[in-house]
């Protein structure tokens, strides 16, 4: 069982769709949770940080849940610049083993 | 802003050769990563530095070695390509404190052939 898993997708959605993301984790003692976006060919970049009670950004929502050792992202109203493919990634033992999860595509249609 | 750059973007090399890929970041940031990018696997660490001369073996270190000889520069060095090492390679920054983001250099798509 990989550590960090994801459903690679691809996700294809209309414009102004609502779409979810999940991504689950298999140490229980990961301590720290993001979400980076990377564009075709180009390096990864934060999209946001998961915080334990939750975080919104603008049309992004990230969500943390221990219990049950997934996180999740939340993308309203999307646009067509959101196609891009979306990287779970999970620090564990104080941030020196930094695992990524192998990605979400998704494509937003007009 | 933060910057990484990494001194190729596009690099072929035969079986066999020693390859440098280096990696500067100006941030004053004291972690420092590896990874390789392969479809299907998303992002494998090779190696991380915390700090100037230190490393630390990540998931697939076999093949590679490093060397971060100033805080600023962490290069990762192939002893013999293989074509099992055709690749992207990706270097990434961070501050100390792991609630902070890395910042990822564009990457060199290596060919080994």
């Amino acid at each position: 069982r990989k550590e960090v898993e994801q459903d690679p997708g691809p996700f294809n959605v209309p414009e102004g769709a609502t779409v979810a993301f999940n991504c689950t984790y298999s140490n229980s003692a990961s301590q720290s949770f993001f979400w980076y976006r990377q564009d075709c060919r180009k390096e990864p970049k934060l999209l946001m940080s998961v915080y334990s009670s939750g975080n919104e950004d603008g049309r992004f929502t990230a969500q943390l849940n221990r219990a049950s050792q997934y996180i999740s992202l939340l993308i309203r109203d999307s646009k067509l610049s959101d196609s891009a493919t979306y990287l779970c990634v999970v620090n564990q033992n104080g941030g020196f083993k930094t695992i990524f999860g192998a990605g979400t595509r998704l494509f937003v249609k007009a | 802003d933060v910057k990484v750059t990494q001194s190729s973007r596009y690099l072929v090399k035969r079986t066999g050769e020693k390859v440098f890929l280096e990696c500067v970041q100006d941030m004053d940031h004291e972690n420092m990563f590896w990874y390789r990018q392969d479809p299907g696997l998303g992002l494998r660490l090779i190696y991380f530095s915390y700090d100037v001369k230190m490393k630390e073996k990540g998931d697939i270190p076999e093949g590679y070695s490093v060397s971060r000889e100033k805080k600023e520069r962490f290069s990762l060095i192939l002893e013999s390509a293989s074509t099992n090492q055709t690749s992207m390679y990706l270097c990434a920054s961070r501050t100390t404190s792991v609630d902070y983001e890395q910042y990822f250099g564009p990457g060199t798509r290596l060919t080994v052939t």
